[in-house]
């Protein structure tokens, strides 16, 4: 089944204890990002990659970091985790890398809670 | 910068009633548009996109929007609300940089029996 996995669904920490949110896909997509949703303000992307070894900053990528060794995963990691960063989390995959005609597919989200 | 806005964070229709959702975008460049819903505890899903060629766009479950390019709008319709259709539903844009996506606040549909 074509899908998006991300682990750990759900996850309480604390203040500066480093965490890392894992996403894979199994449809060979070259694109993939990470998005932060909040009450009331939507969906907020925080990194994206079109390809190996090829990411950028979206819109709030302070306090994040990714990484893309290999094209199927593309790990969200949190260095020291803060309670603003409280929230849940998407990962996405799409298949038209170049292009912005694709859809996104989503995983079912990581729910995030620091403490 | 590219944005959206949904107007309206709750809307609320009676089953077999209309259902209207907006959502205006800002752009320079000619866009590309989704809507996308979001079931209780589950992630995105696509219901529909426009990139080039048709305004009118058919999605799933019954759903269609229009771009209207003077009015920078691509408002989601349906004609006869089910209870199946209450859900948060997101508008969002690209542009021709493909990496960046934004997503308008979302708009919490509510179905009444």
């Amino acid at each position: 089944e074509a899908q998006v996995t991300q682990n750990p669904r759900y996850l309480i920490t604390v203040t500066g204890k480093k965490l890392t949110v894992t996403c894979s896909q199994n449809m060979n997509h070259e694109y993939m990002s990470w998005y932060r949703q909040d009450p009331g303000l939507g969906l907020r992307q925080i990194y994206y990659s079109m390809n190996v070894e090829v990411t950028d900053k979206g819109d709030v990528p302070e306090g994040y970091k990714v990484s893309r060794k290999e094209k199927r995963n593309f790990p969200l990691i949190l260095e020291s985790p803060s309670p603003n960063q409280t929230s849940l989390y998407f990962c996405a995959s799409s298949l038209e890398g170049t292009r912005p005609t694709g859809e996104l597919f989503f995983g079912e989200g990581s729910r995030l809670t620091v403490l | 910068a590219q944005s959206v806005t949904q107007l309206g964070s709750h809307v609320s229709v009676s089953e077999g009633a209309l259902v209207l959702l907006r959502c205006n975008y800002s752009s320079s460049v000619p866009p590309y548009l989704f809507w996308y819903v979001q079931y209780p505890n589950q992630g995105l899903q696509l219901l529909l996109k426009y990139t080039t060629g048709a305004t009118l766009v058919k999605g799933i479950n019954g759903f269609e929007a229009e771009f209207k390019k003077s009015e920078t709008s691509f408002h989601l319709t349906k004609p006869s609300a089910h209870m199946s259709d209450a859900a948060e539903y997101f508008c969002a844009v690209t542009y021709t940089n493909a990496g960046k996506s934004t997503f308008g606040d979302g708009t919490t549909l509510t179905v009444k029996p």
